[in-house]
């Protein structure tokens, strides 16, 4: 079946990494995403990473894929207070008859000072 | 750059009530889909579009209805509300799934269901 799995709630302190992690079931995937919610607001891409990668770093980002265990992380550097906000990690899917994007259940990230 | 236009952000039913939630978009993107986002359930999937004329049920399809008539428009209709549809539902676009595409997402629309 199709899921994807994070943990709810990560609290970490101002200046400090954070890494959120996401499990996923479909080895089909191709694409894994991670998206970033604030309050009010809708999804935004943050970054992506095709599924014959193993890191991909941008800026303050780093997203690990371990392809073998179905395991994504996201690690943010330096975190700051402008980066509490909740994260999804996607997956993008294609079967014989259809193609989807799944959701985690999202991750709240909130910076302690 | 409207990018992706849901409406209305608000709205209260009453049990039995139907209303259609609009979204369009101007990327001429293929795929749309709707999501509804309940507290510590995420985001799931209602129904998805792969093209005019072209949709297909999610994760939660029952309750909910959709067309696709034109690439711009993806309407998502309630046919009966009922209080378990109360959430904040969500419109995406991409331009396909097929490669690196970024999913962009309306604003929302918070619906309550009393």
């Amino acid at each position: 079946g199709e899921d994807v799995e994070q943990s709810l709630f990560l609290s970490v302190r101002e200046g400090d990494s954070s890494v959120i992690n996401c499990t996923y079931t479909d080895s089909s995937s191709t694409y894994l995403y991670w998206y970033k919610q604030e309050p009010g607001a809708g999804l935004q891409l943050l970054t992506y990473i095709f599924s014959n990668m193993d890191m991909k770093q941008d800026q303050r980002l780093t997203v690990l894929l371990n392809k073998k265990d179905k395991h994504l992380s996201l690690r943010i550097a330096d975190t700051q207070t402008g980066d509490s906000a909740i994260y999804f990690c996607a997956e993008s899917m294609r079967n014989s008859s259809a193609s989807k994007i799944i959701f985690g259940s999202g991750t709240r990230l909130s910076i302690r000072p | 750059n409207a990018g992706v236009t849901q409406t209305p952000k608000f709205q209260v039913l009453k049990t039995g009530q139907s209303m259609t939630l609009q979204c369009a978009q101007d990327m001429n993107h293929e795929y749309m889909s709707w999501y509804r986002q309940d507290p510590g359930m995420g985001l799931r999937l209602i129904h998805y579009s792969v093209g005019a004329g072209i949709t297909d049920q999610g994760e939660v399809p029952n309750g909910y209805n959709v067309s696709r008539s034109t690439t711009e428009d993806f309407p998502l209709r309630l046919l009966s509300a009922a209080p378990s549809q109360t959430s904040v539902y969500f419109c995406a676009s991409s331009y396909s799934l097929t490669g690196n595409t970024e999913a962009f997402f309306g604003q929302g629309t918070r619906l309550t269901v009393v």
